[in-house]
Formats: structure tokens, C-alpha cells, sequence
């Protein structure tokens, strides 16, 4: 039972470069989430998805895409790194709203570094 | 919107003792969902411990217990009998209920718990 995988665990870009970076969930949940997470600070939301197709702004949306053209697939871009993009970066997924008490799910998370 | 405030960056307990982690959070939504989460090294993000502010009981995950004042919007972890693999990065967040939109978790900046052999 996987739960929630990210893909890479650790990538260093430099300035300029794109990427993306993969969540993948066979839980088959409905909502999914990009977060951040920068040394003093909590988790920051950056993206999210609540069914397939649809996305939406989070707290810190600046710089990022995100698409979700399959149900257990969640990605996020860099078109162009930046330093300040330097993070860990977690994905998360929730079961459907019928079962309000469920915690989000997390992956191990991606530790880029932007040179 | 929603904040959240762990105001002790770092705390420290000796082995077999107890310790208690602050949180205070901000919102004007009467229904929501509270919880502790656990960061070690290893990065995971695991689920300690969760409260529903419509139950008056306070939760409670075998040493793990949780003391939720809805009124004064306060929501402590205390862990008792602690561990050295308690040691790690202690995150309160807060989430809307049902029909709020996202589910969306909002973090404070954690607490660093060390743990005294």
C-alpha cells in the first residue's frame, strides 16, 4: 500500500531551469495539495486540487503551476527557478468531504535546492 | 482568514517525564478540526493526534492527549511518559469542516521537542 509518492526526493536546479515534480496517490482520494516548507515555518499551501481537472490558488501560489489531468495525479512546475524556490516541498491528499474527520495524507516530501 | 501560533520554538523533557506544547489559533468559524502532527528527521509528516471542535471530550492517542479550550481558541499536546522517539518537530494545524471549501490545513511554525535521555 504506497499511500501518497513523491517523485524526485531531492533535485538541485539552477537559476533559471524548470522542472516538475510528481505526486502520485492509489488511495483514489478527491483532494490534493502542494505545500512548502522553509526552515522556521510550517507547511505553506501552495496549490490545490479538489477533483481531477480543477486546481486552485493557495497561500503562496507565485512561481508554481499545477495540473491534475488524472484523478491520482497531482504535479507541480517550476517554469523558471528561482533561489527563494529553494524548499521541501509536501504533497498531500484527503479522502472525499463525505468523511470530514479523515487527515490529510502526506508524502515524504522533495527537498530542491535552487543554486 | 485562519492563523495559527505555536509560540515555543524549541522545548526539552527528560525521558519518562511530561511535557506540554502550545498552540493558539485564530478563527471565526464555529465548526472545525484541530490536530497534532509529528516531523522527524526522516521528513515524514505523521498524525498524532485530532479534535473536533464540536466535541467537548479532549482527544487522546495513548500517551499523546490533547487540552482544547474552544473558548479561549487553545489547543495543548501533552505527552506523557516521553520518549526519545518522541524526539522531533511538533506541528499544530487547524482545517475547516465540511462545506468549507479546500480542507486545507493551516500550520503554526512548530515546536522543536528534544528529549533528555
Amino acid at each position: 500500500n504506497a499511500g501518497v509518492t513523491q517523485t524526485p526526493k531531492f533535485r538541485v536546479l539552477k537559476t533559471g531551469q524548470s522542472m516538475t515534480l510528481l505526486c502520485a496517490q492509489d488511495m483514489n482520494h478527491e483532494y490534493m495539495y502542494w505545500y512548502r516548507q522553509d526552515p522556521g515555518m510550517g507547511l505553506r499551501l501552495i496549490h490545490y486540487s479538489v477533483g481531477e481537472g480543477t486546481t486552485a490558488k493557495g497561500e503562496v501560489p507565485d512561481g508554481y503551476n499545477v495540473s491534475r489531468l488524472k484523478k491520482q495525479n497531482f504535479l507541480l512546475g517550476l517554469e523558471s527557478a528561482a533561489p527563494s524556490q529553494t524548499s521541501v516541498y509536501f504533497c498531500a491528499s484527503i479522502q472525499t468531504p463525505g468523511a470530514p474527520d479523515q487527515p490529510q495524507h502526506f508524502g515524504d516530501g522533495t527537498r530542491l535546492s535552487i543554486l | 482568514a485562519q492563523t495559527v501560533t505555536q509560540s515555543q520554538p524549541e522545548m526539552s523533557v527528560q525521558e519518562a517525564e511530561t511535557v506540554t506544547l502550545s498552540c493558539t489559533y485564530d478563527t471565526s468559524e464555529s465548526d472545525y478540526y484541530l490536530f497534532w502532527y509529528k516531523q522527524p528527521p526522516s521528513r515524514q509528516m505523521i498524525l498524532v493526534i485530532r479534535q473536533e471542535a464540536y466535541k467537548q471530550q479532549n482527544a487522546t492517542e495513548n500517551r499523546f492527549s490533547v487540552n482544547f479550550q474552544k473558548a479561549a481558541k487553545s489547543f495543548s499536546l501533552k505527552i506523557s511518559d516521553s520518549q526519545l522517539g518522541d524526539a522531533a518537530m511538533y506541528f499544530c494545524a487547524y482545517r475547516n469542516q465540511a462545506g468549507a471549501g479546500s480542507y486545507q490545513l493551516t500550520f503554526g511554525k512548530g515546536t522543536k521537542l528534544s528529549v533528555i535521555p
